[in-house]
């Protein structure tokens, strides 16, 4: 059974840097396109950076030029390096698996998510 | 520009069924989408992959009372029978090339 459990998640000021992680078991790491989706307080989901099986990054736009994914096949590891935080990255962040058919990209499975708080 | 549309609400009694929506914004009728549930407290759980002739695959272990349609731009989530556990918010996704995007999420209220 594939499984996600992140962590590296706390409480930062604004303008500071955190690396969340994302250990993997349960499948073929190497195989997989990668995901982080973040969810704000009493919010929505909204997909944040991907990481092809061969390692080009995606990014959507507010986070462009601040965090950067990657991830290490040989430990079975998917990264998010943030920096500059704001305010409003203050989320909990969920990592996922890709799956991909019919002309669609999806997640399965996640990660239960790690807890970012961007504060003074 | 790729948008999915969720209502924000729905509720319906124990036992009864329910039909959620999710709407392709316009120039995206063909695409496919995929349905999440995420309880609360937990992390999103995936549903099924649903196409636009309203075939659809769903995930391990999700029960039969699960099932997705579509009829044009709309690609809805039925559940029947539903159950307490049923409570929960209920998100569409979809990808167009480097962009993955979510609808807004509707949350379902167990009578």
């Amino acid at each position: 059974e594939a499984q996600l459990l992140e962590s590296g998640g706390g409480l930062v000021q604004p303008g500071g840097s955190l690396r969340l992680s994302c250990a993997a078991s349960g499948f073929t790491f190497s195989n997989y396109a990668m995901s982080w989706v973040r969810q704000a307080p009493g919010k929505g989901l909204e997909w944040v950076s991907a990481i092809s099986d061969g390692g080009a990054p995606w990014y959507t736009e507010s986070v462009k030029g601040r965090f950067t994914i990657s991830r290490d096949n040989s430990k079975n590891t998917l990264y998010l390096q943030m920096n500059s935080l704001r305010a409003e990255d203050t989320a909990v962040y969920h990592c996922a698996k890709e799956e991909s058919g019919s002309g669609i990209r999806w997640f399965d499975p996640w990660g239960r998510g790690t807890l970012v708080i961007v504060s003074s | 520009q790729l948008v999915l549309t969720q209502s924000p609400s729905a509720s319906a009694s124990l036992g009864a069924s329910v039909k959620l929506t999710c709407t392709l914004s316009s120039g995206h009728s063909n695409y496919a989408i995929a349905w999440h549930q995420q309880q609360p407290e937990t992390g999103p759980r995936y549903l099924m992959k649903l196409n636009s002739d309203g075939s659809h695959s769903k995930g391990d272990g999700i029960p039969d009372r699960f099932s997705g349609s579509s009829s044009g731009a709309e690609r809805y989530l039925t559940i029947s029978n539903l159950q307490s556990e049923d409570e929960a918010d209920y998100y569409c996704q979809t990808w167009g090339t480097g962009i993955w995007v979510f609808g807004g999420g509707t949350k379902l209220t167990v009578l």
